[in-house]
């Protein structure tokens, strides 16, 4: 089976300019997260979609950031316009029935993004 | 405070050894617990949950859950050089994964 999938692996854009990261999650997982991993902080949950429909996006840092899941196979984060704090290694992964005790998240490869 | 705190490490021990990681959680709602492993450039993967208190074995590796201490851990037992990585302890509510920092584990050969 196919695992969470991740676009672009990697990404230098100047500051100012705009990034979309990009996401396909497991065939038949109902939701979908966003985090973002740095030394200094961590692992952070940005947003999370439950059939497509966006649940909790108190971790999105600011307006700069947006996300949506058109269609339960696609989802993207974008940041407009970016800066150099936000690079970071942007994780998408996925989840079947995410209320169930026993059920974990999938991560995707990832997206290592550099804004000089 | 931070909602999953974990010790800081590094965390060095021999090859044959037995790596002892600890995790601690602030929310006495949380559910079931999961243990993680991040190879250096790598996306994290699982590698057990618990959700009873008390032990659970998998391999070489047994996570020990103490709600009244909120308090879980991960004991690696005959640590080889592969199991060198930053171990992750994430904590779940209703519906998502609270991590700690990480610890970062190496074996030496």
């Amino acid at each position: 089976d196919a695992g969470v999938i991740q676009s672009p692996r990697h990404e230098v854009t100047e500051m100012g300019q705009e990034v979309t990261l990009r996401c396909k999650p497991i065939s038949g997982h109902d939701y979908l997260f966003w985090y973002r991993q740095t030394m200094m902080r961590g692992l952070e949950l940005l947003i999370y979609f439950n059939n497509n429909v966006p649940i909790d996006d108190s971790g999105m840092p600011e307006d700069r950031f947006s996300a949506k899941m058109p269609n339960a196979s696609f989802s993207t984060l974008k940041i407009q316009p970016s800066e150099p704090r936000d690079s970071a290694v942007y994780f998408c992964a996925s989840s079947l029935g995410s209320k169930r005790r026993g059920n974990t998240i999938y991560f995707g490869e990832g997206s290592w993004l550099t804004v000089v | 405070q931070k909602e999953v705190e974990q010790n800081s490490g590094p965390l060095s021990v021999p090859e044959g050894a037995i790596a002892s990681l600890n995790c601690t959680y602030s929310d006495r709602g949380s559910q079931s617990f999961f243990w993680y492993r991040q190879y250096s450039g790598k996306s994290p993967e699982l590698i057990m949950f618990i959700y009873s208190n008390g032990d659970k074995e998998d391999g070489r590796f047994t996570a020990q859950l103490n709600k009244a201490s909120q308090y879980v851990s991960l004991l690696i037992r005959d640590s080889q050089p592969s199991d060198s990585a930053t171990y992750l302890c994430a904590v779940k509510g209703d519906y998502k994964l609270s991590f700690g920092a990480g610890t970062t584990v190496t074996v030496r050969a």
